[in-house]
């Protein structure tokens, strides 16, 4: 258990579908972020998140819509995904305050078929 | 801007033999630098950490990393690797004093018995 959950562990799920990945942090942090790690590929960044907003969108496609209701909860949507969007997708947490790092979950590994 | 690069993609050692993984990260004043592994199919975990003090840190698991100023290094090591350390290896750096991190392409250990 490293401080951070996310659900479901793995996901299967067709183009047509929605889906949701989440996220749970009781660290007392205030940033939280999205990774997309693919096979060979470095981790990718997608979204980070401070105080609930929204601080960095790298280039994500709109077919991953990400939310973030308070600081311990960050979600995933996802609709109408490419197969190439199978991958481990990584939360992490972090205070606000550098020189801590990061604190990352288990992931949800997501195939799209 | 900052960058973390670990030059090895891959690294083979025999089991009970010594490692060391490259980490060179370009940044003007001193970093806020850590090592994190990472087993298949699960999250990144923090091994250790330098952000002042010491040059030499030590982390979990027996690994230890000293932070080389003058050649821009923040190597990993060990003593004597055991089976159970074939993992992904991520070196990172954080982004201009905030709490963002920027991370290294990542170095696979694969061990040998």
């Amino acid at each position: 258990e490293t401080g951070v959950t996310q659900t479901p562990r793995h996901l299967v799920m067709g183009m047509t579908n929605k889906k949701s990945l989440k996220c749970e942090q009781h660290l007392g942090h205030n940033a939280m972020y999205w990774y997309k790690q693919s096979a060979k590929k470095p981790l990718e960044l997608m979204f980070v998140y401070s105080l609930e907003e929204r601080v960095e969108n790298n280039s994500v496609p709109s077919r991953f819509s990400p939310e973030c209701p308070n600081s311990s909860h960050l979600f995933l949507h996802l609709h109408t995904l490419q197969p190439e969007d199978s991958a481990l997708y990584l939360c992490a947490s972090s205070p606000l305050q550098g020189a801590w790092g990061y604190t990352f979950g288990s992931g949800t590994r997501l195939t799209v078929v | 801007a900052q960058s973390v690069t670990q030059p090895d993609i891959h690294i083979t050692v025999s089991e009970g033999a010594s490692l060391e993984l490259r980490c060179n990260y370009s940044y003007g004043a001193t970093p806020y630098l850590f090592w994190y592994v990472q087993s298949p199919g699960q999250g990144l975990q923090l091994l250790l950490k330098y952000f002042s003090g010491d040059t030499l840190v030590q982390g979990i698991k027996g690994f230890e990393a000293e932070f080389k100023r003058s050649q821009s290094s923040f190597n990993l090591r060990k003593p004597s690797v055991h089976w159970s350390d074939a993992a992904e290896y991520f070196c990172a750096v954080e982004e201009d004093s905030s709490y963002k991190l920027i991370f290294g392409s990542g170095t696979r250990l694969l061990v040998r018995p």
